[in-house]
């Protein structure tokens, strides 16, 4: 089975903090997704990347940057925690976009 | 800006129920919808629906798409408790080969026993 692991399920961070979301898969996917998910608005797409050192914009990439060093870790970075950034953020990482998908378990940041 | 819309938000009903879940999109350029179901952790896939009026089952969950209306339905039959969830709902649209999802806001299904 495909596994995605993000490196913490819970995290409390103080406002302005630079924060690192981590997240891993074993199945040498291509494409890697950072979601966030808040109540009725739904998942929301911040970033993607389709390649190693390639990253593309998704729908809220504001206050978010990325890193995908390595074609296996790709990481969410917020370069200064703010409050409205309190979410549960998803990964996940597909061979081809649609039905590959496959979620990690989530990290709900809370920033105070 | 591609959009999908499912409805109800949240549905109540008791085991061995019989319940549907809609989600409506509107997308540039339609590749696949899809259906997710959500637990505590992340969501899990349900189906993939690329064709209309083709049902696509698994046990007592089936789904279907219609492309000329542009909604999709998920029904459930003799509901569980184990299938209290969010179930979400997600458009694939084709984009010059960056394709991506779009998820609607979900469906929060509580089964009473």
């Amino acid at each position: 089975d495909v596994k995605v692991t993000q490196s913490s399920r819970y995290l409390v961070k103080r406002t302005g903090e630079k924060v690192f979301l981590e997240c891993v898969q074993d199945m040498d996917h291509e494409n890697m997704f950072w979601y966030r998910q808040d109540p009725g608005l739904g998942l929301r797409l911040i970033y993607f990347s389709y390649d190693v050192k390639m990253k593309e914009k998704g729908d809220i990439p504001e206050g978010y940057s990325v890193s995908r060093e390595k074609k296996e870790r790709f990481s969410l970075i917020l370069e200064s925690a703010s409050t409205n950034q309190t979410s549960m953020y998803l990964c996940a990482s597909s061979f081809w976009t649609g039905w590959g998908y496959t979620f990690g378990s989530g990290t709900r940041l809370t920033v105070v | 800006e591609d959009k999908v819309v499912q409805s109800p938000l949240s549905l109540v009903v008791h085991e061995g129920d019989t319940v549907t879940l809609n989600c409506s999109y509107e997308v540039t350029n339609f590749r696949s919808l899809l259906w997710y179901k959500q637990e505590k952790k992340a969501p899990t896939f349900l189906f993939m629906l690329t064709s209309s009026g083709i049902e696509k089952k698994s046990g007592r969950l089936s789904s279907i798409l219609d492309k000329k209306e542009l909604f999709s339905i998920l029904n459930i039959t003799a509901t569980q408790t184990g299938d209290s969830a969010v179930y979400l709902c997600a458009v694939e649209a084709a984009n010059f080969g960056n394709e991506k999802l779009t998820f609607g806001t979900g469906t929060r299904l509580t089964i009473i026993p």
